[in-house]
């Protein structure tokens, strides 16, 4: 089946500094990629909706200058915390779109990424 | 807008015990339904779905069926096994203005099977 990987798994930095995040489709070519953040015991909610070769679409009330996403190419989509702040510490989870004709098309999850800032 | 319930857990049961897990929806339109499951140190997996009223969905003997009425979608399993503990999340996903099909999810159980 479709593979999506994330790196790093896990990261702690300090706050005011900046960390990227990679999710990249191992197998097959996306060209829409998903941010999802995940606060312990609560739904995943969606942050950002990423089309290759253009702009990201936030979800209302997530700040776009500080979850920078970039998706350059069809199987790497990136994210970014600038400025990293103790309550960006989450769980943040990628899902990649395999447009399928016909098909409902279906989302593939990345195992996550647990961001801790001190 | 569109919104997920699903029972609270977590839920610990007994091997080859019977399972339910209960979700309901809102949406405005006619959604699709899925149910993911996400094993420890693992990412989020497709277990069924189903895309209009009535159908059932089924995989790995769990099985849901979309009811509009309702608007539910209960995932169910007849004889659970250790194996099966892992978190389980109902989801919709309804097409949006644009082309990517967003999905709303809902919090989450935790099933714990017991030898």
């Amino acid at each position: 089946g479709a593979v999506v990987s994330q790196h790093p798994s896990w990261v702690i930095c300090k706050s005011g500094t900046s960390v990227k995040i990679e999710c990249r489709s191992l197998d097959f070519q996306a060209t829409t990629m998903f941010w999802y953040r995940q606060f312990p015991k609560q739904s995943l909610m969606l942050m950002a909706t990423s089309n290759e070769g253009s702009k990201a679409t936030y979800e209302q009330g997530v700040e776009k200058d500080k979850f920078l996403i970039n998706h350059a190419s069809l199987t790497l989509s990136t994210l970014t915390v600038t400025s990293a702040h103790p309550e960006d510490s989450s769980f943040y989870i990628c899902s990649a779109r395999s447009p399928l004709a016909g098909r409902v098309s279906e989302q593939y999850f990345g195992p996550g990424t647990r961001l801790t800032v001190t | 807008g569109n919104s997920v319930t699903q029972m609270e857990g977590p839920v610990t049961l007994s091997e080859e015990a019977f399972l339910t897990i209960n979700c309901t929806y809102t949406a405005t339109g006619y959604p699709s339904l899925f149910w993911y499951v996400q094993y420890p140190g693992e990412g989020l997996q497709l277990l069924l779905k189903a895309t209009k009223a009535d159908d059932k969905g089924s995989n790995k003997g769990f099985e849901a069926t979309y009811r509009k009425e309702t608007t539910s979608f209960h995932l169910e399993k007849g004889s659970v096994q250790v194996s099966d503990s892992a978190v389980y999340f109902c989801a919709l996903s309804e097409e949006s203005s644009g082309s990517a099909r967003q999905l709303t999810f809902g919090s989450g159980t935790q099933l714990t099977v017991l030898p």
